[in-house]
């Protein structure tokens, strides 16, 4: 079993305001890492794969950044609006195709 | 069809019962998973099938839980003797291949209360 690590565990910010959370990953036989958001009564989506150290993805106001050295990415929302209100979950992909899923970081925006 | 199914989306059982739970993944998909979500943590592996196969089981928690998925689409996950700490989301996904760019398509979840 692989430590994933997420923090916050939740967060609460003002709409408008930019947030930002880390998920953190065992820096050895990395594979890929992948963002989901997991919205309430919904199932979750992928928002991001990421396979290359110094990786930058952005989709709108979302962005992840990759560091495979040190075992971190960080998941970026500009100008948070209600609705990025969601769970985001990291996975970390083994070689074996296996996902090892964090404990979610848990966002509210406050309208 | 157009995404994961699962069924039932809700289960209430009582200890000790049998339960089963189905996942219909995305068509030509071949890499199925099963996760479980406790309250307050991230989903958890239990399984993951590759084909017909399963290709890795390590996360299954005991022999009460089995997975099948015989002919290489719908998988059933089997609960024996089911515990009150059983209770939790199951979830399911299916994957369209090996590639590191392919993602984990989820079904909606089948929530299993024991009672």
């Amino acid at each position: 079993i692989l430590n994933v690590e997420q923090s916050p565990q939740s967060l609460h910010v003002q709409e408008g305001d930019s947030t930002n959370f880390t998920c953190s990953f065992p820096s050895s036989n990395f594979y890929a890492l992948h963002w989901y958001r997991w919205e309430t009564a919904k199932s979750p989506e992928a928002l991001f794969v990421m396979t290359l150290n110094g990786d930058e993805k952005k989709k709108g106001r979302i962005s992840a950044t990759l560091n495979t050295k040190e075992g971190y990415s960080y998941l970026y929302i500009k100008g948070s609006q209600p609705e990025d209100s969601a769970t985001y979950l990291c996975a970390f992909k083994t070689v074996g195709n296996q996902f090892y899923f964090g404990t979610g970081t848990s966002l509210t925006v406050i309208p | 069809g157009a995404g994961v199914s699962q069924t039932p989306s809700n289960k209430v059982t009582e200890k000790g019962k049998y339960v089963e739970l189905r996942c219909d993944p995305i068509s030509g998909h071949t890499a199925l998973y099963w996760y479980r979500q406790s309250l307050g943590q991230g989903p958890e592996f239990l399984i993951y099938f590759q084909g017909t196969g399963a290709a890795d089981d390590s996360g299954l928690p005991n022999d009460r839980f089995f997975a099948v998925r015989p002919e290489g689409s719908v998988s059933t996950l089997k609960i024996q003797r089911t515990e009150r700490g059983d209770s939790a989301v199951y979830l399911c996904a299916s994957r369209a291949g090996s590639s590191g760019a392919n993602v984990l398509t989820f079904g909606a979840g089948s929530r299993l209360t024991v009672l």
